[in-house]
């Protein structure tokens, strides 16, 4: 079975700080992967997707996540964090033979500092 | 404007009370899903449709029940039998195809009296 793994709970960085995440997954095929935001008390809003292609995708409000199959990774990285990233973070995992099903990992708090 | 819309905001549930969440998209997608989401864990599905008429329990859908008899509906009912219903409910919906991505709405928190 496929799973994903956010080994970071809580992250706090400054703001202007660069910014990393880390997402890895189990899947015995290529996976389609995404990274998802989520505000207090709202549902999800997509980032970025990787489906197929160049390994380096380019996200809404300037993240980016690259794909490398040799670590089972899907990491989210922003240059210059800003105090409205403030949110909790999702990596999620698709599976080919089962329609559109993802698989979430449990996510990651980020905070902002001054 | 397309989109999902949840409600209610808040639902209260008491002791052996049944409670249904709503969950409407018109985006005319095919699928829809739920999900629990409980801090710390992410989210888990509980069940998913992928066309009308035809639903599919995910992996947590002991003492839930839903029903899709419209392409924009999909309603889950928490039973008394769920023991430990307080979290946040999240429904989402899709073109059912790999990779295609999946629109949340904003959520409904339960909360037992």
């Amino acid at each position: 079975a496929q799973s994903v793994t956010q080994p970071d709970i809580h992250i706090t960085v400054s703001e202007g700080a660069s910014l990393e995440l880390r997402c890895n997954y189990s899947y015995g095929a290529t996976p389609y992967l995404f990274w998802y935001v989520q505000s207090p008390g709202q549902g999800l809003q997509l980032l970025l997707k990787y489906f197929s292609g160049d390994t380096l995708v380019q996200g809404i409000k300037g993240f980016e996540a690259e794909f490398k199959r040799s670590q089972s990774s899907f990491n989210l990285r922003k240059p210059s964090v800003h105090w409205s990233d403030a949110a909790e973070y999702f990596c999620a995992v698709g599976e080919y033979n089962a329609g559109n099903m993802l698989t979430f990992g449990g996510g990651t708090r980020l905070m902002v500092k001054p | 404007d397309g989109g999902i819309t949840q409600s209610p905001k808040y639902l209260f549930r008491k002791e052996g009370q049944n409670v249904t969440l709503s969950c409407e998209q018109n985006l005319n997608h095919d699928a829809m899903y739920w999900y629990r989401q409980d801090p710390g864990q992410g989210l888990r599905l509980i069940y998913y449709s992928q066309i009308v008429n035809d639903f599919q329990k995910g992996d947590i859908a002991e003492g839930y029940s839903v029903s899709r008899e419209k392409k924009e509906s999909f309603p889950l009912t928490v039973t008394s039998a769920q023991k430990n219903p307080t979290a946040f409910y999240l429904c989402a919906s899709s073109i059912p195809r790999p990779g295609e991505t999946q629109y949340f709405g904003p959520g409904t928190r339960l909360l037992v009296l």
